[in-house]
């Protein structure tokens, strides 16, 4: 069974770069299929951040773009995501999810990881 | 690009049915069948209940139903069941935008 499961800090310092790494147990990365960061800000709902392919192609939220990068290691068999610069705006639970390249819609979540913005 | 309109709060009586509305543009929602919804329970990750507009996952109960007219989907809860309480979004792809994959405000559905 296809598995998703978010590690890094839970506290990063305003101005400072988030980093987030997705690990993916049960089954290969390197598989038809896009891999997503979504993000959820405290009481708030979901905002769609970017994905990538497992050959490296990827495609980023507008509102982010500039920011936000995400990059896939087929070894490790996980991808992660950075997002320097950040601020509170930025304090958020951040969830990892598969979208099989044949569907528009995201069917494996990690449980998430809460990530606060504060000095 | 914005995300799509949900009612902030749906409730209903046990055994009752409840529709939740997610409204966008001809765009996305109106121009594709690509609308899915996610039920999350309180501290817990989003977890697919329908995709493709009407189509259930496996494993997913028979009381969780979806449609589309127009530029607006809808997802039905019949029976209503007390774990049916959480935050419902809905989301939807739009190939020729920007924004590709935008979700709905969410929904916070009680159940009496």
């Amino acid at each position: 069974q296809l598995q998703l499961q978010e590690s890094g800090p839970g506290l990063v310092k305003p101005s400072e770069t988030l980093s987030l790494i997705c690990t993916v147990s049960g089954g290969s990365i390197s598989t038809n299929s896009y891999w997503g960061w979504i993000r959820q800000p405290p009481g708030k709902g979901l905002e769609w951040i970017g994905n990538i392919y497992y050959g490296g192609s990827t495609d980023y939220n507008p509102s982010l773009k500039s920011r936000v990068t995400i990059s896939v290691d087929t070894s490790k068999n996980e991808f992660s995501l950075t997002l320097p610069s950040v601020t509170a705006a930025d304090t958020a639970v951040y969830y990892c999810a598969r979208l099989p390249s044949w569907v528009r819609y995201f069917d494996v979540w990690g449980r998430g990881t809460l990530v606060t913005v504060s000095s | 690009q914005s995300a799509l309109t949900q009612p902030a709060s749906v409730s209903g009586s046990p055994g009752q049915s409840i529709t939740i509305s997610c409204t966008g543009t001809s765009s996305d929602v109106g121009r594709y069948n690509y609308v899915s919804w996610y039920q999350q329970h309180p501290g817990k990750a989003p977890k697919l209940i329908i995709y493709d507009v009407s189509n259930r996952p496996s494993g997913v109960s028979t009381r969780f139903s979806g449609s589309k007219s127009g530029n607006t989907a809808s997802l039905t809860i019949s029976g209503l069941q007390a774990d049916d309480e959480a935050d419902y979004y809905c989301e939807s792809y739009a190939y020729t935008s920007t924004l590709p994959y935008v979700f709905g405000t969410g929904t916070k559905v009680t159940v009496l």
